[in-house]
């Protein structure tokens, strides 16, 4: 049973442009959460994603956005990045959107912006 | 939103010790989690545990919920369990609130 799988794993991008992470579920979870971790901090909330719609948003500008679709794996889109952008960005998927769910991590994209 | 303190924030040991980790939330929540990231950064689900205690080999958890704080117990540590040991917690609403860490570096 392949767990949350994410990519790609590292990448470098320069200020001022665009990038898109990705993201599958584990099998049999339908919902899909995203989360910033800069250095030294724990996990920081961006969104989630639940029967292709946004459903809950941390505190995050516009320029983060995403996408779910009807495989339930997901995207995330970060336009005009910032060097504070640079960060590890992690997906999780829960069966659901209860608070209740045990929710598992993918291994994580390392985000460089220079 | 629910506020998340853990201590230590960094912590040494010889193998073959034993430790606690602590977790501190704000307010009443409906999940409480820790987790335990490794070096290349992905997450492990240690234990769920809203209430009450749960064990798994080394590791043990216990909340309460009454008193707002999560342990994490880790007996007999080896250099394997070094890593960054998070907890995250849920209230009302889904988002998932994270502590700091605690550092964990254990020695041979």
């Amino acid at each position: 049973d392949a767990g949350v799988t994410q990519s790609p794993t590292h990448l470098i991008k320069t200020r001022g442009q665009q990038v898109t992470l990705r993201c599958s579920p584990k099998s049999g979870h339908d919902t899909v959460s995203w989360y910033q971790q800069a250095l030294g901090q724990g996990p920081q909330f961006i969104f989630q994603y639940y029967e292709e719609e946004e459903r809950q948003r941390g505190n995050f500008p516009d320029r983060f956005s995403g996408h779910q679709f009807p495989n339930y794996s997901s995207e995330l889109n970060v336009n005009a990045l910032l060097l504070g952008d640079s960060a590890l960005y992690l997906c999780a998927s829960s069966p659901g959107t209860v608070s209740g769910n045990t929710i598992y991590f993918g291994e994580g994209s390392w985000l460089t912006v220079v | 939103g629910i506020q998340v303190e853990q201590s230590p924030p960094d912590l040494i040991l010889q193998e073959g010790a034993n430790s606690t980790l602590r977790c501190n939330f704000s307010d009443s929540v409906n999940n409480l989690q820790w987790f335990h990231q490794n070096p290349w950064g992905q997450l492990i689900n240690l234990f769920y545990i809203p209430s009450g205690t749960k064990q798994n080999g080394r590791l043990s958890a216990t909340t309460v919920a009454t008193e707002r704080y999560s342990l994490l117990y880790i007996s007999s540590s080896q250099t394997t369990d070094s890593g960054v040991y998070f907890c995250a917690s849920q209230g009302g609403s889904y988002i998932p609130t994270f502590g700091r860490g605690t550092s964990l570096i254990v020695h041979p």
